[in-house]
């Protein structure tokens, strides 16, 4: 059973370019959100999609951007990048659909650099 | 809003000693506490959850920690150290009404001396 993969592995953009960021959730999940962790630091949320739709926001710029496919697979995608934009982006996936799944299964994350 | 605590970015214990990582959370309805743990260059792995029931809450790898609701705490421990338990560790909060995002401390990294 595949857990969360992330897509890709390390990325390295320029100030000013957009980037997309990819996340296939666990199998038999429902739900995904997006943290990200800039270095030294925990995970800060971004948001969740559930049923192809943005559940929950965190306090992040709408530069920040998303969307969930029909198979639940998500993009986050970043506009106009900024050197603060370095992080490592982690995907979670739980199940919602059949009430409220405590937990998140982390994906290894992608690791992004702004320069 | 919620937030947590964790006291002590790091923390260093010798192979076979006792464990304490200390994490205290804030939030005005019952939240639901985890523990998580992140190796070098990897995702986060999820140690223990507490979500209402037993209090004291066992998880993977000999680590367990106990909600303490008069003190707003949720500390890990583990007897015995191993070299292996070396990572950093992030105790998270979410509550019911906020579906299940995470807010995440800062985190405290665990060295193990031989």
């Amino acid at each position: 059973d595949a857990g969360v993969t992330q897509s890709p592995t390390h990325l390295i953009k320029t100030r000013g370019q957009q980037v997309t960021l990819r996340c296939s959730p666990k199998s038999g999940h429902d739900t995904v959100s997006w943290y990200q962790q800039a270095l030294g630091q925990g995970p800060q949320f971004i948001f969740q999609y559930y049923e192809e739709e943005e559940r929950q926001r965190g306090n992040f710029p709408d530069r920040f951007s998303g969307h969930q496919f029909p198979n639940y697979s998500s993009e986050l995608n970043v506009n106009a990048l900024l050197l603060g934009d370095s992080a490592l982006y982690l995907c979670a996936s739980s199940l919602l659909g059949t009430g409220i799944s405590y937990e998140q299964y982390f994906g290894p994350g992608t690791r992004l650099t702004v320069t | 809003a919620q937030s947590v605590t964790q006291l002590g970015s790091h923390v260093s214990v010798s192979e076979g000693a006792l464990v304490l990582l200390r994490c205290n959370y804030s939030s005005s309805v019952p939240p639901y506490l985890f523990w998580y743990v992140q190796y070098p260059n990897q995702g986060l792995q999820l140690l223990l959850k507490y979500t209402s029931a037993a209090t004291l809450v066992k998880g993977i790898n000999g680590f367990e920690a106990e909600f303490k609701k008069s003190e707003t705490s949720f500390h890990l421990t583990k007897p015995s150290a191993h070299m292996s338990d070396a990572a950093e560790y992030f105790c998270a909060v979410s509550v019911r009404n906020a579906g299940n995002m995470l807010t995440f401390g800062g985190g405290t990294r665990l060295m193990v001396k031989p």
